[in-house]
């Protein structure tokens, strides 16, 4: 199976500072890959789709870049509903997997 | 609005069974695939299985084949997931979530329903 590991596990960001995250595939996974946040207690919403297509609604502060094994996801200025879990998804090949997530969280 | 809620967890002993539901509005229920993910307590998000649409083609993780079986109900509007021979490993919040057409990424998801498994 596809294995997704992200980084960094934890990053420490005031409001209004650019976040950047990364995942990583262990083979290609062309650009078949997802983003959500998922805020306490909260399902997961998705928010990029095939890396750099944002779903609906989804405001233009976030944007998804990469293909192959490496992949963005770029937050430009960070809002208080930002701070909260992050995961990547692929769907490249079965099983289905997401990577370990990253805790974006107030500096 | 598209809505999805799940319902069935509980507390189970190992080795038993429990089913899930997953009762579906707001679209046509009949043209998207349905998923079931699982997110153990503090911990990530685990794929479990997939229904087609048209509810022929199956698939699971590994460390579910075998015990469990998804299935939907086009009258009911509801996906299923028919857990058997659980193990402790698989306490954890289960969601379900509806297909974005054509994409195997979860547009929509449920609120999910805790199963605990212990003696």
């Amino acid at each position: 199976e596809i294995v997704l590991t992200q980084s960094p596990a934890t990053l420490s960001l005031s409001p209004g500072e650019r976040a950047t995250l990364s995942c990583r595939a262990s083979q290609t996974v062309s650009n078949y890959l997802a983003w959500y946040r998922q805020k306490p207690g909260q399902a997961p919403r998705l928010l990029i789709y095939d890396a750099s297509n944002r779903a609906t609604g989804i405001p233009a502060r976030f944007s998804g870049s990469g293909s192959g094994t490496d992949f963005t996801l770029t937050i430009s200025s960070l809002e208080p509903e930002d701070f909260a879990v992050y995961y990547c998804q692929q769907r490249s090949n079965w099983p289905i997997t997401f990577g370990q997530g990253t805790r974006l969280e107030i500096k | 609005q598209v809505q999805l809620v799940e319902s069935g967890g509980g507390v189970v002993q190992p080795g038993r069974s429990l089913r899930l539901s997953c009762a579906a509005s707001g679209f046509i229920f009949s043209n998207y695939g349905m998923h079931w993910v699982r997110q153990a307590p503090g911990k990530g998000l685990e794929w479990v299985a997939v229904i087609s649409d048209d509810g022929t083609d199956r698939r699971y993780a590994d460390s579910v084949k075998g015990r469990f079986t998804i299935s939907r109900d086009y009258s009911k509007n509801t996906v299923f997931l028919q857990m058997n021979s659980l193990r402790p490993e698989d306490t954890a919040v289960y969601h379900c979530f509806k297909e974005k057409r054509g994409y195997s990424y979860g547009d929509y998801w449920g609120q999910g329903t805790l199963v605990t498994v212990s003696s």
